[in-house]
């Protein structure tokens, strides 16, 4: 049975720190992950899409890192911003037409 | 903007009431899907579809009925509204299964 953890639950780092948010599933027969940021009172917005194939994606200051080996997902965001503040959701393909969430990191970036 | 619409984006039910969320989407995707997102449980799929006409029961369907007349609509429907059912909904779209996916602003119900 897949599990999907997100270690820190919660995570406060002054404006500029440089960060890793941490995503470990336990069945690693995944095809892909992707990492969602979910801002207050609104829906989720997609960040990144790592293939099984693929060990890294990057978009402007976030890069995540997949090895399905270990289990283990990353995301790493550079020089935060108060913009930044929000909670980061990792998800995998559970069977066809869906996605195992796990319960997130809500991160707060202090000016 | 293209995107995901959601109505409404708050309600407040009795309990054994009816109602239907209604979600938009005007990217032409072909999947669209229905969550939940309760506290400590993360978001589980209620229901989806593969395209217009038809529907498939997600993870957490019971209490719960869709519909897909029209490519761009995917209807969520409580027949008899029970507290258990509180929760924020989520509707999702994506071109395929499991990729790119576009989620709505979220409808937040109470169930009283």
């Amino acid at each position: 049975k897949q599990e999907v953890t997100q270690i820190p639950a919660a995570l406060s780092v002054p404006e500029g720190e440089n960060l890793v948010l941490n995503c470990s599933f336990t069945d690693s027969a995944i095809y892909n992950l992707q990492w969602f940021r979910q801002d207050p009172g609104k829906g989720l917005t997609s960040l990144l899409l790592i293939q099984s194939s693929q060990r890294e994606q990057t978009s402007g200051r976030l890069n995540a890192s997949l090895d399905k080996s270990s289990g283990r997902s990353t995301l790493y965001i550079a020089a935060s911003q108060p913009g930044d503040s929000a909670t980061y959701l990792c998800a995998v393909p559970r069977g066809a037409n869906n996605l195992f969430f796990g319960t997130g990191t809500r991160l707060t970036v202090i000016p | 903007n293209a995107g995901v619409t959601q109505t409404p984006k708050f309600r407040v039910l009795k309990t054994g009431q009816s109602m239907t969320l209604l979600c938009a989407q005007d990217m032409n995707h072909e999947y669209m899907y229905w969550y939940r997102q309760d506290p400590g449980m993360g978001l589980r799929l209620i229901h989806y579809s593969v395209g217009e006409g038809t529907t498939a029961k997600g993870e957490v369907p019971d209490g719960y009925n869709v519909s897909r007349l029209k490519k761009q609509n995917f209807l969520l429907g409580l027949e008899s509204a029970a507290p258990s059912q509180t929760s924020v909904y989520f509707c999702a779209s994506s071109h395929r299964d499991n990729y790119g996916y576009t989620f709505g602003s979220g409808t937040r119900l109470t169930v009283v």
